[in-house]
């Protein structure tokens, strides 16, 4: 069975350009998140997914980061325009449903802001 | 709030040796508990959870991890550690207080196992 596909697995961009992620989860997962994680820390959860609706945002900085899980299955996070402190790496985790599943990480993107 | 601490930063530990990493939580309820692995440039990898039940939880690569309510630990433990383990490993709890079922990571151990 495949995991959770991030692609690209590296980006290097200079600040104010925008960015994109994408995101496949597993096979038949309905739920789906986005995590941060800066470099010697745990991930932060930045939006879920349940479907194609976005139950939990409240993380997410809204004012350049946007999500979308349109069919209910791939998603992209954007950041536009991307700040310096953005340079992390970002991951997606899908679950079968959210209350007590596991969650799988995909590899995540790591995203440099120059 | 929820919260997961992992006391140390790095854990070194000679190859044949028992491991152990150490993770403490805060929750409210019943908590539910988690080990991941990440290796470098890798996303993490599930290791074992606690939701309830037996104490002592058994996982992935011959790791174990043992619920300790009264003293709220859920330390992640092998009895004989290989160079190949050398990762960096995270712990987390469930958040189930706000609906959100999000997980809250600790900071992560850096486990480094010597030939």
């Amino acid at each position: 069975e495949a995991g959770v596909v991030q692609s690209p697995r590296y980006k290097i961009i200079e600040k104010k350009q925008p960015v994109a992620f994408w995101c496949n989860p597993i096979s038949g997962h309905n739920t789906l998140y986005w995590y941060l994680q800066n470099l010697g820390q745990g991930p932060e959860l930045l939006i879920r997914y349940e479907n194609e609706e976005a139950v939990d945002d409240s993380q997410l900085p809204k004012d350049r980061f946007s999500a979308e899980r349109l069919k209910g299955v791939d998603s992209t996070l954007k950041i536009q325009p991307a700040e310096l402190g953005d340079s992390a790496v970002y991951l997606c985790a899908s679950s079968l449903h959210s209350s007590t599943d596991t969650q799988y990480f995909g590899p995540g993107t790591r995203l440099t802001v120059l | 709030a929820q919260s997961v601490a992992q006391p140390e930063d790095q854990v070194n530990v000679a190859e044949g040796n028992p491991l152990t990493v150490k993770c403490t939580y805060s929750v409210s309820g019943n908590p539910y508990l988690f080990w991941y692995v990440q290796y470098p440039n890798r996303g993490l990898q599930f290791l074992l959870k606690y939701i309830t039940g037996d104490n002592l939880v058994k996982g992935s690569y011959g790791f174990e991890a043992e619920f300790n309510k009264s003293q709220t630990s859920f330390h992640l433990k092998k009895p004989s550690a290989l160079v190949s383990d050398s990762a960096l490993y995270f712990c987390a709890v469930r958040d189930l207080t706000s609906g959100t079922y999000k997980y809250i990571f600790g900071t992560g151990t850096r486990l480094k196992v010597l030939a």
